[in-house]
This record gives structure tokens, C-alpha cells and sequence, in this order.
């Protein structure tokens, strides 16, 4: 168990309907991220939050939205759903490992919730 | 933008056996990382490698900064080894979660 907790794991809905994921960070992470994995695109930064506030967007389309809680769990919501949805949604929270520049922020992944559009 | 290349995309090893997996990245980085994602999906990270050498367990990596590639070594390989591995970096100026991902390397060990 990562610590990182992702629902559902697995959820079937039809095109045009709209769905959201919901992450919990591990105890004392700020940060959520959200990874996109599909067969074509592999595995793609959809967004990140730090303490609720966004921090940085990927290729994230205007479907998609997500937030971040007070209590630091965050939801993605998929609105107008297309067969081209259909992957691997990821959550990962970190730890910031180093000092200042020299440092990062190391990511631990969620199960994942696995979407699939018919 | 930085360009994450992995090789080779294919593995196939017998049990017992080691191998090398190559990562190669563009730009300067400051956050390599490996991960390992199992048959069943889950993306475990494996090594923070931003130069040197770590080693834990069977797999060890090593990141060469300044000649932009890092390689992950798998010893003694067992069945478990299966799966996707990918490395994945950013870039110094990026947000430090935004990482991309190589296309990764599929290894399959067989008993």
C-alpha cells in the first residue's frame, strides 16, 4: 500500500456522461498530481495541486477539471465523456527530497482508477 | 521540451539472468526518477537518481548528469522483475511533480 488512496478502481460509464476520481494523498503530503495513461499517449501530467491551490497544468483538456479539499484529497472530474478517455487516471502525492534547487519533489503513485468509456 | 528516450522497448530474460535498461533525456535535469509498474498497474518508485549510484535489493541505478543518461541494472532476475519500467524526468525551470515519462521498457522474465 502506497499510502496513496485512489477511488474507484475501476469504473465503466457511456460517452457524454461524466465521472469524477477522487484521490487521498499520503498522511502529510500537500501536494496531488494527476497522470493520464492511455495506449497512445503513455503516461501524461494532467495537473498539480499544492495545499488547494494549483500549482501546474499539463495537457489537461477543458473537459477535465479538478481541485483540491482543505482536507488536502483532491477530485478530477471528466465531463463529456469520449471513447479517447478510456485509461489509466493516476494520483501521486510527494516528499521533497534534498535541499533548495539541488532538490525535488519524489512522487508516489495511487493504484489508479481505471476508466473506460463505451 | 525535454525528450525522455528509454531502450530498449522490449526485454525478454530468463530467470537468473541481469540486464541493463537505458534511459536518455534532453536538457538539464534535477529529478530523474525510476519506476516499475507491476502487471497490475501499480507504478512503484523506484529510485531519485539525480547523479550517482543507489543501489536497493537486486536493481541499482546510475545517472551520468553531465552525459545526460541513466542506466537501471536488474540482477538475478525473478519472475516479479515483469512489468514496465520507466524512467522520467523534468526540467530545472518546470513545476517539480510535472514529469515526463518515457515510453518505457517491457520486461518479461520467464522461469
Amino acid at each position: 500500500d502506497s499510502g496513496v488512496t485512489q477511488t474507484p478502481k475501476h469504473l465503466i460509464t457511456a460517452t457524454g456522461q461524466r465521472v469524477t476520481l477522487r484521490c487521498s494523498p499520503r498522511s502529510g503530503d500537500l501536494s496531488v498530481y494527476w497522470y493520464q495513461q492511455s495506449l497512445d499517449q503513455g503516461l501524461q501530467f494532467l495537473i498539480q495541486y499544492y495545499n488547494g491551490e494549483e500549482r501546474a497544468k499539463g495537457n489537461i483538456l477543458e473537459r477535465f477539471s479538478a481541485q483540491q479539499f482543505p482536507d488536502l484529497h483532491s477530485e478530477l472530474n471528466l465531463s463529456s465523456l469520449e471513447l479517447g478517455d478510456s485509461a489509466l487516471y493516476f494520483c501521486a502525492s510527494s516528499v521533497f527530497l534534498g535541499q533548495g534547487n539541488s532538490g525535488a519533489n519524489v512522487l508516489t503513485f495511487g493504484a489508479g482508477s481505471r476508466l473506460t468509456v463505451l | 521540451g525535454i525528450q525522455v528516450e528509454q531502450s530498449p522497448p522490449d526485454l525478454i530474460l530468463q530467470e537468473g539472468a541481469n540486464s541493463t535498461l537505458r534511459c536518455n533525456f534532453s536538457d538539464s535535469v534535477n529529478n530523474l526518477q525510476w519506476f516499475h509498474q507491476n502487471p497490475w498497474g501499480q507504478l512503484i518508485n523506484l529510485f531519485y537518481i539525480p547523479s550517482g549510484t543507489k543501489q536497493n535489493g537486486r536493481l541499482s541505478a546510475t545517472t551520468v548528469a553531465t552525459e545526460r543518461y541513466s542506466l537501471l541494472y536488474i540482477s538475478s532476475s525473478q519472475t516479479t522483475d515483469s512489468g514496465v519500467y520507466f524512467c522520467a524526468a523534468h526540467m530545472t525551470t518546470d513545476s517539480w511533480g510535472k514529469l515526463q515519462f518515457g515510453a518505457g521498457t517491457q520486461v518479461v522474465v520467464t522461469p
